[in-house]
């Protein structure tokens, strides 16, 4: 089955930890991205990296980290330095040019 | 950097009512425009999408969507609803082919009663 992964579906952490947000791609598609969406605000574009090894800032990249190792892979890490990160994290992919196909989220809850 | 107004954050209609769901964006040069929606518990998936030609786009399920470039606009329509077009709905732009830097709209809850 092609698509797109993400793990956990639900995760919870105490204030002041940093947590690792999977997603894995298998459409050999060289373009990721992280979304963040909150109840009214829509998606809000956290990181995206359009290559291994590369990745851009997106509009709220602050308390967030990235790594792009592989072109399947690309987690993000939400560290203790982001002020409101209890939301549901979406991950997507695309082909060059093409639309993006979406992960299932995962919902983060901070307390 | 584009970014993407849609205009009503909730509509509620009931079946067989018509639907138009507006969207606005701001952005200079090309652009691509989509359509995504989100039914309850599932993932975001495409609805349709404008890369060029026809302004008039056919997309799944019934709906379509006009590109109106002189009003920055690019508006989903469906003659008639059923329940389960009960969903939230995104608008969102890219600026060209080669921009992987896509922007959303803040997004449409519908719901349409039985």
């Amino acid at each position: 089955d092609g698509g797109i992964t993400q793990s956990p579906k639900y995760l919870f952490r105490k204030e002041g930890q940093n947590v690792t947000l999977s997603c894995e791609q298998n459409l050999n598609h060289d373009a990721m991205y992280w979304y963040r969406q909150d109840p009214g605000q829509g998606l809000r574009l956290i990181y995206y990296s359009q290559i291994v090894n590369d990745f851009q800032k997106g509009d709220i990249a602050e308390g967030y980290s990235v790594s792009r190792e592989k072109k399947e892979s690309f987690p993000l890490t939400v560290t203790s330095a982001q002020k409101n990160p209890t939301a549901f994290y979406l991950c997507a992919s695309a082909a060059q040019g093409s639309e993006q196909y979406f992960g299932p989220g995962t919902r983060l809850t901070v307390t | 950097a584009q970014s993407v107004s849609q205009h009503n954050h909730h509509v509620i209609l009931s079946e067989a009512a018509s639907l138009e769901l507006g969207c606005n964006y701001s952005y200079g040069g090309t652009v691509n425009l989509f359509w995504y929606v989100q039914y309850p518990g599932q993932h975001l998936q495409l609805l349709l999408k404008y890369f060029s030609g026809d302004p008039l786009v056919k997309g799944i399920k019934g709906f379509e969507a006009e590109f109106i470039k002189s009003k920055f606009s690019f508006n989903l329509r469906k003659p008639s609803v059923q329940w389960s077009d009960t969903a939230e709905y995104f608008c969102a732009v890219r600026g060209g082919y080669n921009n992987n830097d896509m922007r959303f709209g803040a997004g449409t809850r519908l719901t349409v009663k039985p």
